[in-house]
């Protein structure tokens, strides 16, 4: 069974501060990495993807994946009570040689932005 | 541009009952999916595709069939209803195997 595991939550954290959201994956073949943030009764928005091992910065978000460690988060900077918000990590899972591709998510996590 | 459309919104069924929840994309993508999300929880996939004519289970594909005859539609079937399947549906799309998904706005489905 191919899973993704996040911390339920809720986090909540100060204006200003720095949100951590963290993400790990149990399929060693997984290629593609997302994070999306899903308001209260609204669908999935992507906010980030990442490919390969590291960093990967846009504005005040930044994905960081370590494919040995099978670990991915997402660190929001500045934070702001707009980004409050359930956050989404997902996952890829390819059939090896075929062209069947599914995206697996995680449970959530609740961020709560204090003013 | 529409993206992906999903009908009906909202549909409250009897035990029992069948219904289709209707999914269209005009971007020409060739992976559509369908998930459903229960109150304060992530998301299941149910079903996708990889191609009209090409389907494969998800996590959570008992009580549901799909069909993929054209690249522009993917229709969840549900037959007789239980309320176990009251959820929010959602339907997304994608190009290519790296790329992003785009979603639906949901159908609200109650079983009662």
């Amino acid at each position: 069974q191919k899973e993704v595991e996040q911390n339920s939550g809720p986090l909540s954290v100060p204006e200003g501060a720095i949100a951590s959201l963290n993400c790990t994956y149990s399929d060693r073949g997984s290629q593609s990495f997302f994070w999306y943030r899903q308001y209260s009764g609204k669908s999935p928005e992507l906010i980030m993807f990442i490919y390969s091992n590291g960093d990967k910065e846009d504005g005040r978000f930044t994905a960081q994946l370590n494919k040995a460690s099978q670990y991915v988060s997402l660190l929001i900077r500045d934070s702001q009570p707009s980004d409050s918000a359930t956050y989404l990590c997902a996952v890829n899972w390819k059939k090896m040689k075929t062209s069947y591709d599914k995206v697996i998510f995680g449970p959530g996590t609740s961020l709560s932005v204090i003013p | 541009n529409a993206g992906v459309t999903q009908t009906p919104k909202f549909r409250i069924l009897k035990i029992g009952q069948s219904m289709t929840l209707q999914c269209t994309q005009d971007m020409n993508h060739n992976y559509m999916y369908w998930y459903r999300q229960d109150p304060g929880m992530g998301l299941k996939l149910i079903y996708y595709s990889v191609g009209a004519g090409i389907t494969d289970k998800g996590e959570v594909p008992n009580g549901y069939n799909v069909s993929r005859s054209t690249t522009e539609d993917f229709p969840l079937r549900l037959e007789l209803a239980a309320p176990s399947q009251t959820s929010v549906y959602f339907c997304a799309s994608r190009q290519g195997a790296t790329d992003t998904q785009y979603f639906g706005p949901g159908t609200r489905l109650t079983v009662l």
